[in-house]
C-alpha cells in the first residue's frame, strides 16, 4: 500500500540555519498529491504546502518544497529558520482517486536561539 | 466560519468503559475525517465519510471501534471497553470532498483521550 517516510523524531536547528525535512514516499499510482502540514502547539493541524506536478517549486510563508518523481520525494526546505518555526510538520500523500490523505510520523522541529 | 469542532476536548476513561467523541464539520463540507494522533504512529487514518456515508474504515480497529456519521453536520467516533493503548489525541478533519483528491483537509482541535 501507500506510504510515507519523513525524517526522523526531533530535529532541533539554530535560528537562521536552513530547514530540510525530509518526505518520501511510496506508491503504485502514477500521479499522487503530496501535502505538508504543519501542526503548532496547542492549535489544530493546517495545510502549509500541496503539489500534484513534477519538479514543479511550490512556495507559502517562505517554506517551500519540489515533487520529484524520479526519487519520489518531497521535501520541505527554508532558507532561514524563525523561532516561530518550531511545531510538528507532516508531510502526506493521497491518491488522484479521492481518497483519504495518509500521513507520515510527523517530524518536530525545534528552533532554538 | 467556526472551523472544525470537537467535544469534548479531553476525556478520561477508565478501562473498559466507554468513549464518545463528537465531530461537526464545516458546513459545506462534504468529506469527514477521522485519524488518531500518537508520538509512534504519528497522524493514523481511521475512517471516512463522504455525503454521510462511510466510505474506508480500513484503519479502524474493528472489534472495539465505530463512526457514524447521522447527519451532515455531525460524526461520532465511538469506543467500546476502552483500553491504555487507546489513549491519543483522535482529530477529526473536513474537506469540501475534491474528487480528484487535491483536497485541503481541515483539522480540529482534537480530543485527548486519557485511558487510566
Amino acid at each position: 500500500g501507500d506510504s510515507v517516510t519523513q525524517t526522523e523524531g526531533l530535529v532541533t536547528l539554530t535560528e537562521g540555519l536552513p530547514v530540510m525535512l525530509n518526505c518520501t514516499y511510496q506508491t503504485i499510482y502514477s500521479n499522487p498529491f503530496l501535502f505538508w502540514y504543519v501542526h503548532y502547539l496547542n492549535e489544530s493541524p493546517r495545510l502549509l504546502l500541496k503539489s500534484s506536478t513534477d519538479n514543479k517549486r511550490t512556495e507559502h510563508q517562505g517554506f517551500h518544497a519540489t515533487l520529484h518523481k524520479s526519487s519520489s520525494s518531497f521535501h520541505l526546505q527554508k532558507s532561514s529558520a524563525q523561532l516561530s518555526d518550531s511545531a510538528l510538520y507532516y508531510c502526506a500523500l493521497t491518491r488522484n482517486s479521492g481518497t483519504y490523505q495518509r500521513f507520515g510520523t510527523g517530524t518536530k522541529l525545534q528552533v532554538v536561539p | 466560519n467556526a472551523g472544525v469542532i470537537q467535544t469534548p476536548r479531553h476525556k478520561v476513561t477508565g478501562k473498559g468503559q466507554e468513549a464518545t467523541l463528537w465531530c461537526e464539520p464545516i458546513s459545506g463540507h462534504s468529506a469527514v475525517f477521522w485519524y488518531r494522533q500518537t508520538i509512534v504512529q504519528g497522524l493514523e487514518f481511521l475512517t471516512y465519510f463522504r455525503n454521510q456515508a462511510p466510505i474506508d474504515d480500513s484503519g479502524m480497529p474493528k472489534e472495539r471501534f465505530s463512526a457514524q456519521m447521522p447527519n451532515q453536520s455531525h460524526s461520532t467516533l465511538k469506543i467500546q471497553s476502552t483500553q491504555p493503548q487507546d489513549s491519543a489525541v483522535y482529530l477529526c478533519a473536513s474537506s469540501l470532498g475534491d474528487w480528484g483528491g487535491y483536497a485541503e483537509q481541515f483539522f480540529g482541535p482534537g480530543t485527548r483521550l486519557t485511558v487510566l
